[in-house]
């Protein structure tokens, strides 16, 4: 079964720095997507940013930026120029991508409980 | 853009009473998916439908059942409600291309308090 792990249960940031929130992910199929939710204190799931495994180029969106090592297993978000509305809970998601028939359910990790400091 | 509606929004029930929880996806979205999230918990998933058909299942307990409508809607029914069963319950939506569920868009959830 696939596992995901994030390593920091929480981390804090400067407002206007930069932020790198770790995740790393355990499976022995070659077709899957990774994804960084974010949870603010409202409780939605809000997706951040997503990244197929078969492409070799980092997910960016906007401020929100992935370094994906497929070989480590290893897929963090960075988060430049940090706003307060950035505070929330982080949670990295892996999904199998389904050609391969694996479930398409996604598992997450514990989280990383961001704090952005004014 | 339309999201992902779910009703209620908060719900609150005695031990062992039952409850509904409805979910409506994103128009043309065609699979549907259940998550709890416990406090302080990461969300787990129990149960999802592609075109009114189960097609996974995740730790779903027995005392809980759901299916999918014609109108692709999706309602998640749970009996017998236990203390433990106080979580937020998310649905996510899905549209199948080409055999691929493209990326899961979640609902607001519902808060269920079991008392």
């Amino acid at each position: 079964a696939q596992t995901v792990t994030q390593s920091q249960p929480e981390m804090s940031v400067q407002e206007a720095e930069t932020v790198t929130l770790s995740c790393t992910y355990d499976t022995s199929e070659s077709d899957y997507y990774l994804f960084w939710y974010k949870q603010p204190p409202s409780r939605q799931m809000i997706l951040v940013i997503r990244q197929e495994a078969y492409k070799q180029q980092n997910a960016t969106e906007n401020r929100f930026s992935v370094n994906f090592q497929k070989a480590a297993k290893s897929f963090s978000l960075k988060i430049s120029d940090s706003q307060l509305g950035d505070a929330a809970m982080y949670f990295c998601a892996y999904r199998s991508g389904g050609r391969q028939g694996g479930s398409e359910k996604l598992v997450f990790g514990k989280g990383t409980k961001l704090t952005v400091n004014p | 853009a339309a999201g992902v509606i779910q009703s209620p929004r908060h719900l609150i029930k005695e031990k062992r009473e039952t409850a509904t929880l409805k979910c409506y996806p994103i128009p043309r979205h065609d699979t549907v998916y259940w998550y709890q999230q416990g406090p302080g918990q990461d969300p787990q998933f129990l149960i999802s439908f592609y075109e009114k058909m189960q097609s996974d299942k995740g730790s779903i307990p027995d005392r809980f059942s759901a299916q999918q409508f014609s109108d692709y809607h999706s309602e998640l029914n749970m009996s017998s409600l236990e203390l433990g069963d106080s979580a937020l319950y998310f649905c996510a939506s899905s549209r199948r291309t080409s055999g691929v569920t493209d990326t899961q868009y979640f609902g607001p959830g519902t808060r269920l308090t079991v008392l």
